[in-house]
């Protein structure tokens, strides 16, 4: 199963975009790329994922590169509420009938005012 | 109803002692997931169960037992824990097993 690399902490102004980058060198083709938050103290939220196509919905938007070597997770318009750990995680392949997240370390994104 | 929940929200329990956490959710979902988070990691994946049949244990030792009555919840036995076991236990449930997952808010678990 691949594993994902992520930078420990960032910080974005509030109001700008927060770009957030993953690497995952040894992805294969059939493993998606999923993105999770997780503010302080809560469970995990589900922000979006992908295969191969650039994927948005109404949180982020996700961009991942042609090789499927890297993606991005896009905040297009970071508040606050957006301060945050996020995971980007590898869903491992089918193994004993199920599929298995294997998260990244996690990246602390701070939201400044 | 869209969300997972757990009870309790703290636990603080004696090494000899014998408790449960439980979880629930009513989105029809057949997956249920366990996971611990111990401070400033990632969470890890305990046990897996998929339309009340346990699929995964991953070598979590027989202190943690897991129990899945009906598709709508989840319990976790414990019992004669370490203080090393002390952490934040995270449900996860997901229409599937090829679906994302939804995660409660977690028991946070003291062993003393």
């Amino acid at each position: 199963d691949a594993k994902t690399t992520q930078p420990p902490s960032m910080d974005c102004a509030e109001g700008r975009a927060a770009n957030l980058p993953c690497n995952h060198s040894t992805i294969s083709g059939n493993e998606y790329v999923y993105w999770y938050r997780q503010i302080h103290s809560q469970g995990p939220q589900y922000i979006i994922h992908g295969l191969k196509n650039n994927e948005t919905n109404e949180m982020a938007s996700l961009i991942i590169t042609e090789d499927r070597k890297s993606s991005t997770l896009i905040l297009p318009h970071a508040t606050l509420r957006d301060t945050a750990v996020y995971y980007c995680i590898v869903r491992g392949s089918w193994t004993s009938g199920t599929y298995k997240y294997i998260f990244g370390t996690g990246t602390r994104l701070k939201v400044l005012a | 109803d869209t969300e997972v929940t757990q009870t309790p929200k703290h636990l603080v329990m004696g090494m000899t002692n014998k408790k449960s956490l439980k979880c629930e959710q009513h989105m029809g979902h057949r997956a249920m997931y366990w996971y611990k988070q111990k401070a400033k990691k990632p969470p890890e994946l305990m046990f897996v169960y998929s339309y009340e049949k346990l699929s995964i244990n991953e070598s979590v030792p027989s202190r943690f037992s897991p129990e899945c009555p009906n598709s709508s919840l989840l319990n976790l036995h414990l019992h004669a824990l370490q203080p090393e076991d002390s952490a934040l236990y995270l449900c996860a449930s997901s229409l599937d097993r090829t679906y994302e997952q939804y995660f409660g808010p977690g028991t946070r678990l003291t062993v003393t």
